[in-house]
């Protein structure tokens, strides 16, 4: 299997400016974690999903932040509009069970100028 | 709520051991750990389940303590290839489809010659 696919890798961004992480879970994986890591705050769960449908965003920093997945194989994190304190790495992983092993993707470096 | 992890950081010579302690102030359902070496993703190490059960992965092993709400991570004679940033993650189950997985601060673990 590819892993977890995570895009872009880097992103460099202007303060204001809309920004969309994407990512693809391993296929037959129903559990998707979006979690950011930055060296003061370490790895912040901000939103997980199980079977498509939103179980917890109360992670999620502010209404800046949104999270959709609209089937299995896809999810998004968008911000917008983006700060210089949104830059960080945000990284995106799954598990085939709610409970199990997490699968990290190799994670998208935000920089917000 | 993150759990606690201690140390924050410590050096080894090859062959050395080492004790990583997780503890959380709230009930656990279980401890997962991860390693990351720099720039690259969380790798899973382990997941524990039950008060008391230990697993090992390589020379790498860990304990739970589920009335205790701790877990430790074992370093037994270690490797150059040990080196990297162990997390421990938490979840209280809340119910089946309910599993918040939050990360401890990390310890940084260096091997040397």
């Amino acid at each position: 299997d590819a892993g977890v696919i995570q895009s872009p890798r880097h992103e460099v961004t202007e303060m204001g400016q809309e920004v969309t992480l994407r990512c693809k879970p391993i296929s037959g994986h129903n559990s998707l974690f979006w979690y950011r890591q930055t060296m003061m705050r370490g790895l912040e769960l901000l939103i997980y999903f199980n079977n498509n449908v939103p179980i917890d965003d109360s992670g999620m920093p502010e209404d800046r932040f949104s999270a959709k997945m609209p089937n299995a194989s896809f999810s998004t994190l968008k911000i917008q509009p983006s700060e210089p304190r949104d830059s960080a790495v945000y990284f995106c992983a799954s598990s085939s069970q709610m409970g199990g092993e997490l699968f990290f993707g190799e994670g998208s470096r935000l920089t917000v100028l | 709520q993150q759990p606690v992890q201690s140390p924050q950081a410590v050096i080894l010579r090859e062959g050395e051991d080492a004790v990583i302690n997780c503890s959380s102030s709230k009930a656990l359902y279980s401890v997962h750990w991860y390693r990351q070496k720099h720039g690259e993703a969380p790798v899973f190490l382990m997941i524990l389940l039950k008060g008391g059960e230990q697993k090992g992965h390589e020379k790498i092993s860990a304990s739970f303590n589920e009335k205790k709400q701790q877990s430790s991570l074992y370093l037994t004679a270690s490797q150059l290839s040990y080196s990297g940033t162990y997390f421990c993650g938490t979840a209280p189950r809340r119910g089946s489809n309910d599993y918040k997985l939050s990360f401890g601060a990390g310890t940084t673990v260096t091997v040397r010659a």
